[in-house]
């Protein structure tokens, strides 16, 4: 299995720093994906970086990927309180996402 | 706004029930998925389908079987309920890309059914 695994699995921080998920996997990929779920809901896309991309930007985020290393992280920039959720990577194997196991993401006031 | 809707957000059914898991989309998607969550576990692919009455096993069907009788809408079945199969069912719809490669793009997820099976 090329299962994304996310690290750390727990992160605690104080709004307006930021935060960093780092997500690793195994076998080559097409692309790397990365959804947010807050507590007992479902997953919500946030970005997709294809394995060509070494960096891509969305409002407070920031991803990377790094091929040669099978890694990407993830960085939230200021984060606030709504930030708090679990994150997850994804990748693609030819028709489905094989999703890893999270960072759950805690952002005090 | 694509929207994923799935029938129940909690359920609770009897050791032996034959249940049935709803999830419908309205952005004609080919591609649904039926995916369970645990705790520890993180999200596993039950099944999925990318065409109307098409359906390929994910990584755990056992114990479950789909049907996809429309493109809107994609039926989870416990054919015969146990406690092991206590757990969220998360379903997610996407596009079919270019060159058969459903993985190119996002997933559209519904909300969730918490069931508890006792």
């Amino acid at each position: 299995s090329q299962q994304g695994e996310e690290d750390p699995q727990a992160l605690s921080i104080q709004e307006g720093e930021n935060a960093t998920m780092n997500c690793s996997y195994k076998t080559s990929i097409n692309n790397l994906q990365w959804y947010r779920q807050n507590s007992g809901r479902g997953l919500v896309h946030l970005i997709l970086i294809r394995s060509n991309e070494r960096e891509k930007h969305s409002g407070r985020l920031r991803v990377t990927l790094d091929t040669s290393k099978k890694s990407s992280s993830l960085l939230i920039t200021a984060s606030r309180a709504a930030d708090t959720a679990s994150y997850f990577c994804a990748t693609d194997r030819y028709s489905t996402l094989t999703f890893g196991k999270g960072t759950m993401l805690l952002v005090s006031p | 706004d694509v929207k994923v809707t799935q029938s129940s957000r909690y359920l609770v059914k009897r050791t032996g029930e034959k249940v049935f898991l709803e999830c419908v989309q309205d952005m004609d998607h080919e591609n649904m998925f039926w995916y369970r969550q645990d705790p520890g576990l993180g999200l596993r692919l039950i099944y999925f389908s990318y065409d109307v009455k098409m359906k390929e096993k994910g990584d755990i069907p056992e114990g479950y079987s789909v049907s996809r009788e429309k493109k809107e809408r994609f039926s989870l079945i416990l054919e015969s309920a146990s406690t092991n199969q206590t757990s969220m069912y998360l379903c997610a719809s996407s596009l079919l890309a270019s060159g058969g490669r459903s993985s190119y793009n996002e997933q559209f997820f519904g909300p969730g059914t918490r069931l508890t099976v006792l």
